[in-house]
């Protein structure tokens, strides 16, 4: 069971804006531990595309952003695009774990 | 252009050892800068992180795992490896090895996973 939620899915159709929230407790982010978030389209590897919070990669479209606050972080994906249908994980490192957690995960759909 | 490549059986009988070796090309495997580590994704599923290593040897693995995960790094060859003993159905998932960068003050908190292998199917049966 995963220590970070998220929701099953969001929706929006191409050029709207859609967050993903990434809910963790006191031992995880609340703690301090940076919140880095992973695409995953059908049948491939994740693919970085967040790390601490809110860094973009090389390669990364801005129109991806990241955000932390409390116990909480979220995924911004602005201007939806039909090639952004994919699932996306958010990561941390929980301290009373000793261990890196994974959030639930959330499918992505363009509408 | 780092790249990471898992090899390995892709079938396993129950009660038996999942064993799997990942190859780095591309950059070396002792850069001070970077863990290793292994995550795993039942089909379906969500992504379960198994384990790490340094280029040293020093280990990190999942509490729900530990007693049955070993990781080992062999630098002359540029690979690290896998060991997931008493597999049951439950363990069948895809699994993959990646790179972890660190950043800040490397603490071992302040890693991500950035390049990643494509990942097989590993099924346990009989």
């Amino acid at each position: 069971q995963s220590v970070l939620t998220q929701p099953p899915s969001v929706s929006g159709a191409p050029g709207q804006r859609v967050t993903i929230s990434c809910t963790g407790s006191r031992s995880n982010i609340g703690a301090g531990s940076d919140v880095h978030w992973y695409q995953q389209l059908p049948g491939t590897a994740p693919k970085l595309l967040i790390y601490a919070n809110t860094n973009r990669p090389s390669g990364v479209p801005d129109r991806f952003s990241g955000s932390k606050s409390g116990t909480s972080a979220s995924l911004a994906i602005t201007g939806l695009q039909a090639e952004d249908e994919a699932d996306y994980y958010c990561q941390s490192y929980d301290k009373s774990l000793s261990g890196y957690v994974f959030g639930t995960g959330t499918k992505v759909t363009v509408l | 252009q780092l790249q990471l490549q898992e090899s390995g059986p892709g079938l396993v009988k129950p009660s038996e050892t999942l064993s799997l070796t990942c190859t780095v090309s591309g950059g070396s495997i002792s850069s001070s800068s970077y863990y290793w580590g292994w995550i795993r994704q039942p089909p379906g599923k969500g992504l379960e992180w198994i384990g790490n290593i340094y280029y040293s040897g020093s280990t990190y693995y999942n509490p729900s795992l530990k007693s049955r995960v070993t990781i080992s790094v062999d630098t002359s060859k540029n690979q690290f490896s896998l060991k997931l003993s008493s597999v049951t159905a439950a363990d069948t998932a895809v699994f993959y090895c990646a790179r972890q960068p660190g950043y800040s003050g490397y603490d071992i908190w302040e890693y991500f996973f950035d390049y990643w292998g494509q990942g097989p199917l590993v099924t346990v049966s009989s």
